[in-house]
């Protein structure tokens, strides 16, 4: 299977602890995106990165949460002290390199990881 | 401020007549439009895009349609089978936003027999 692959697909945490979550993209694939998902809500973006560099942290919280997609490696979300406000499903998405001339590549996602806080 | 809406939470039809999810946007930027299908407890899959040039684009049972004056798309998928039962998204991306998207909320497709 080439596709996106993520884990843990559950991660149960105590409030105060720290969560991990891992992504591989696809094959071939150079661009990683992060989403997280509420209960009964949709999608909301969190952060897009390429290998080795953050291109867009708009939708991620300032403070606890953390990215990083190393050279080698899959990429890497981290909460620190996690609350309960910070239980869902959380997405991985991957991209090829865009062809430029501002194209816009198709992103396909990953099973998720779902967290919760007790 | 929710840029992308899907108004209809839920939606039941029989096997084999249409379906038609909208959506509805309000960012003029946005360029590039998707549609994503989602089974419990797993990621979105994509169906269909289109972009700003096109007014309409088709694959197979799927044809998503966009007017851009009113800022609303929508998924026609003829006929439905049993198997389309989903949550349906649609997102929209704007050249030079990093292509991040921006979800709607999603519509639940129920395809009775």
């Amino acid at each position: 299977n080439a596709g996106v692959m993520q884990n843990p697909r559950h991660l149960v945490r105590r409030r105060g602890q720290e969560a991990r979550l891992r992504c591989s993209p696809m094959k071939g694939h150079s661009h990683v995106y992060w989403y997280r998902q509420l209960p009964e809500e949709g999608l909301k973006f969190m952060v897009y990165l390429q290998k080795e560099n953050i291109i867009d942290e708009s939708g991620m919280p300032k403070e606890r949460f953390s990215a990083e997609f190393p050279k080698e490696g899959p990429s890497i979300l981290r909460i620190q002290q996690v609350v309960r406000g910070d239980s869902a499903a959380y997405f991985c998405a991957s991209s090829p390199e865009d062809r430029g001339r501002g194209s816009i590549e198709t992103q396909y996602f990953g099973p998720g990881t779902r967290l919760l806080v007790l | 401020d929710q840029q992308v809406k899907q108004n209809s939470p839920s939606l039941s039809v029989q096997e084999g007549r249409i379906s038609i999810l909208n959506c509805d946007y309000t960012n003029s930027m946005f360029d590039y439009f998707l549609w994503y299908k989602k089974y419990p407890a797993e990621g979105p899959t994509f169906l269909i895009s289109i972009s700003s040039i096109k007014d309409k684009n088709e694959d197979g049972r799927f044809t998503v349609f966009l007017n851009k004056s009113a800022k609303h798309l929508s998924l026609h998928i003829v006929p439905s089978q049993p198997g389309d039962s989903a949550v349906y998204f649609c997102a929209a991306s704007a050249t030079g936003t990093a292509s991040k998207l921006t979800f709607g909320t999603g519509t639940r497709l129920q395809v009775t027999l």
